[in-house]
């Protein structure tokens, strides 16, 4: 079981652009949930997909958009990036849409720098 | 609203001593509680959890917690440290609110053991 896979494992862009995070779940779950975690912070939830919806948002604005693919992998795009932006973002695993208080299993991160 | 105060961003302990490591929550419900550790460049990994069963939850690499909710504390300990210890140590509260266990992090607790 390869766990929760993230890639790639770092980025840097410049501000103003676009950039797109992936995420494979762990095998057998289908709920992903991301997490913007900065320097010296703790995990702050973005959104979370099941079932190919987003059904639950943190206080994140719009330039931070997702998706979820059948298969239950994710994306996290973000738009127009700002220098902070600038974070370790989190991808995790869980079932059921999170409505079980099931494990959560955690990838690696994207560590991402925007200059 | 759940939150999470996690008390001393860096313990320091000597090698064989205790480990304390301290928590307090606030919640509108009777809350679930974990503690993740996250050791460099990594992402987080499930220490334990409270769910409302025993008070005193073991967990893994021999940490322990105790749920006081007359303290609303969650605090973390293990009664001898090693090397392999060090690392962010991270509390998180969830409510289930609205079915779905989205948990809100501290800021962490960085522990470092000295040889």
């Amino acid at each position: 079981d390869a766990g929760v896979t993230q890639s790639p494992t770092h980025l840097i862009k410049t501000r103003g652009q676009q950039v797109t995070l992936r995420c494979s779940p762990k095998s057998g779950h289908d709920t992903v949930s991301w997490y913007q975690q900065a320097l010296g912070q703790g995990p702050q939830f973005i959104f979370q997909y099941y079932e190919e919806e987003e059904r639950q948002r943190g206080n994140f604005p719009d330039r931070f958009s997702g998706h979820q693919f059948p298969n239950y992998s994710s994306e996290l795009n973000v738009n127009a990036l700002l220098l902070g932006d600038s974070a370790l973002y989190l991808c995790a695993s869980s079932l059921a849409g999170g409505r079980l208080n099931t494990e959560a299993f955690f990838g690696q991160g994207t560590r991402l720098t925007v200059v | 609203a759940q939150s999470v105060t996690q008390l001393g961003s860096h313990v320091s302990v000597s090698e064989g001593a205790l480990v304390l490591l301290r928590c307090n929550y606030s919640s509108s419900v009777p809350p679930y509680l974990f503690w993740y550790v996250q050791y460099p460049n990594q992402g987080l990994q499930l220490l334990l959890k409270y769910t409302s069963a025993a008070t005193l939850v073991k967990g893994i690499n021999g940490f322990e917690a105790e749920f006081k909710k007359s303290e609303t504390s969650f605090h973390l300990t293990k009664p001898s440290a090693h090397m392999s210890d060090a690392a962010e140590y991270f509390c998180a509260v969830s409510e289930g609110t609205g079915g779905s266990y989205i948990p809100t992090f501290g800021r962490g607790t960085s522990l470092i053991v000295h040889p």
